[in-house]
């Protein structure tokens, strides 16, 4: 069982680059979440989806764009690159059969995609 | 904006000591609770999800209480080993309304030496 499965590991990127985060989640999942982990922060949330065509912003939304055509796929597009989005970005899902509460169950995390925007 | 608060930072024991952390949040609009464990370049990995005041799980020597009324919850380690050595995060899950959204603490760095 893959689990979240997170492309690319590293990646340096030039400023003004653009580029896309892959990730896959094979549990059927509804729920799905981008993250990002900067030095002595929490993690914070980018944007996520409670299902396929849906998805909403999270705290930290500027720079990026997410698309949910699948249950299995949510990628996170990076445009035009900036030094502030160098960053661990971590892909994660969990499941509710409730409305509304899928944060409240186990999320599942990728093993973190490292990006440095040079 | 939500405050969720972990202490100590860092923490450095001794093989076979005990040890334990502290994670607050809001005690007020209280969904979950969880804990992870996370190893540097893995995933972070679930240990709990805790709704209930007064829950108290355990995994192995791992164990946590939780305190929703004065918004606290407790991971403890009995018996630390090398390889607990992680940084532990604590993560809120607020109620209504926030359907989506864990507020992520900075973590506990733990490190376990012989």
């Amino acid at each position: 069982n893959a689990g979240v499965t997170q492309t690319p590991k590293f990646r340096i990127l030039k400023i003004g680059q653009s580029m896309t985060l892959q990730c896959a989640q094979d549990m059927n999942h509804n729920y799905m979440y981008w993250y990002r982990q900067d030095p002595g922060m929490g993690l914070k949330l980018i944007y996520y989806s409670v299902g396929a065509g849906i998805t909403d912003k999270g705290e930290v939304p500027n720079g990026y764009n997410v698309s949910r055509s699948t249950t299995e796929d949510f990628p996170l597009r990076l445009e035009l690159a900036a030094p502030s989005q160098t960053s661990v970005y971590f892909c994660a899902s969990s499941y509710s059969n409730g409305a509304g509460q899928g944060a409240g169950n186990t999320i599942y995390f990728g093993e973190g995609s490292w990006l440095t925007v040079v | 904006i939500l405050n969720v608060e972990q202490s100590p930072q860092s923490l450095h024991v001794q093989e076979g000591d005990s040890t334990n952390f502290t994670c607050s949040f809001p005690s007020s609009n209280f969904y979950a609770l969880h804990w992870y464990r996370w190893e540097t370049a893995k995933s972070p990995e679930a240990l709990f999800v805790m709704t209930l005041n007064g829950d108290e799980k355990k995994k192995g020597r791992i164990s946590a209480t939780l305190n929703t009324k004065e918004g606290y919850s407790y991971l403890y380690i009995k018996g630390s080993q090398p390889e607990d050595s992680a940084t532990y995060l604590c993560a809120f899950k607020g109620g209504a309304g926030t359907a989506s959204k864990l507020t992520f603490g900075t973590g506990t760095r733990l490190q376990v030496t012989l």
